[in-house]
């Protein structure tokens, strides 16, 4: 069965600092590795994914395959940074394109 | 807005009532998914479609609820004598590629409160 596995349920850091959230997911085939956002009084959205490789918000994923891990890093974060993260693989073969996502690592970022 | 639109946003209802929920995704999108959202947990899949054809749904989608896209647009999600255990955030999700994994575009969904 698939799984997805973020152990931090809350964190927080000071503005400034580095942050990392971590995923890692167990998943039959390939999928695709995505991290979605929700920032305060907003829809769900994607923050970025592991095919484009791009670094969104200074934001960056490396996707550890031997470690099925797709941690999420930030060198410094920022007080906007705040909101619930979700890591979210994806079918990527036939033609359910279903996420399937973690519970959610809530970040703060303190002034 | 042509963003994803959910109607209503909240809905309050008693217990043994039927419920349903409507979604219009972007326009030119082909695919579309219903999520169910619990406090405290991501966002888990219900059902998809592929234009009005639904592919697939979750054993979670117990007899009680039923979705329908009938024309390949808007979708709507009915929840028929509906229970506590069915109060949640329902999001829908459209996305559109001519194959492979892409991007999903999510509405700002339907809390459902059951009395």
């Amino acid at each position: 069965a698939q799984r997805v596995t973020q152990p931090e349920k809350l964190l927080s850091v000071f503005k400034g600092a580095p942050v990392e959230l971590k995923c890692n997911y167990s998943y039959s085939g390939s999928p695709e590795l995505f991290w979605y956002v929700q920032y305060s009084r907003q829809r769900l959205q994607l923050l970025l994914r592991h095919i484009s490789r791009e670094s969104i918000k200074g934001f960056t994923a490396d996707l550890n395959k031997g470690e099925t891990s797709f941690h999420l890093k930030k060198p410094f974060a920022q007080e906007e940074d705040s909101a619930m993260y979700y890591c979210a693989p994806q079918n990527s073969g036939g033609s359910n394109y279903k996420l399937t996502f973690g519970k959610g690592t809530l970040l703060t970022v303190n002034p | 807005d042509t963003g994803v639109s959910q109607d209503p946003r909240h809905k309050i209802t008693k217990r043994g009532q039927n419920v349903t929920f409507r979604c219009d995704p972007i326009s030119e999108h082909n695919r579309l998914y219903w999520y169910r959202q619990t406090l405290g947990q991501g966002p888990e899949f219900l059902t998809y479609f592929q234009n009005e054809a639904q592919l697939e749904k979750s054993r979670l989608l117990s007899d009680r609820f039923s979705a329908e896209r009938p024309k390949g647009s808007f979708s709507t999600l009915e929840i028929q004598r509906t229970e506590q255990g069915d109060s949640a955030m329902y999001l829908c999700a459209s996305s559109f590629l001519p194959g492979g994994a892409s991007e999903q575009f999510f509405g700002p969904g339907t809390r459902l409160t059951v009395l």
